[in-house]
């Protein structure tokens, strides 16, 4: 069965822009949350999307976004991009939201410059 | 409101000798706890998961972790270590029901030396 994938892996972008992340889960899985990781911050966790709705979101401003598709895949949006938006970007998908086991994609590794 | 420190942030140990790496968490609901393994360039990987059941969890490569609810415990333990084993760990807790995602400590990054 093929894990969680992510595209792209590496992106670099210019402060203001606006960036679209992309996450399959793995077949069957219809949860999908994102975590963003960084030095200084760690591992924090951005928000939940199952059956397209968003579930849950973290302590994050309102420039962070996702969304969730009939397939189960998810995007996620930063606008107007901070230098400090430069971070490891993770996806991880779980069976349902009550399986507490979930399983993470490589992630997409972001530089604003 | 869940919370988890991971004592030390580097750990270093000789390749054969006991690996110990530390948790401490604080939650207001039985917890759900985890141990992933991130290498490099890499996303993570769950190395073993306690979800009320036996104390004494066993996971991948010769894990293994402690519940201790006494003491708000889940420290991780391998009886000898290898070369590989040498990458960042972080231990993690979710409430059930997973409310508010996986909570994670800021990581340990273990030191294997030769």
């Amino acid at each position: 069965k093929a894990g969680v994938t992510q595209t792209p892996r590496y992106l670099i972008k210019t402060r203001g822009q606006q960036v679209t992340l992309s996450c399959s889960p793995i077949s069957g899985h219809r949860s999908v949350s994102w975590y963003q990781q960084t030095p200084g911050q760690g591992l924090q966790f951005l928000f939940e999307y199952f059956s397209e709705t968003q579930r849950n979101k973290g302590n994050f401003p309102g420039r962070f976004s996702g969304r969730q598709f009939s397939n189960s895949r998810s995007e996620m949006n930063v606008s107007t991009l901070e230098l400090g938006d430069s971070a490891l970007y993770l996806c991880a998908s779980s069976l349902s939201p009550a399986s507490y086991e979930q399983y993470f994609g490589p992630g997409t590794r972001l530089t604003v410059t | 409101a869940q919370s988890v420190t991971q004592l030390g942030s580097h750990v270093s140990v000789s390749e054969g000798a006991l690996v110990l790496l530390r948790c401490n968490y604080s939650s207001s609901v039985p917890p759900y706890l985890f141990w992933y393994v991130q290498y490099p360039n890499q996303g993570l990987q769950l190395l073993l998961k306690y979800t009320s059941a036996a104390t004494l969890v066993k996971g991948i490569n010769g894990f293994e972790a402690e519940f201790k609810k006494s003491e708000t415990s889940f420290h991780l333990t391998k009886p000898s270590a290898h070369m590989s084993d040498a990458a960042e760990y972080f231990c993690a807790v979710s409430s059930r029901g997973g409310a508010d995602g996986l909570t994670f400590g800021k990581g340990t990054h273990l030191i294997i030396q030769p």
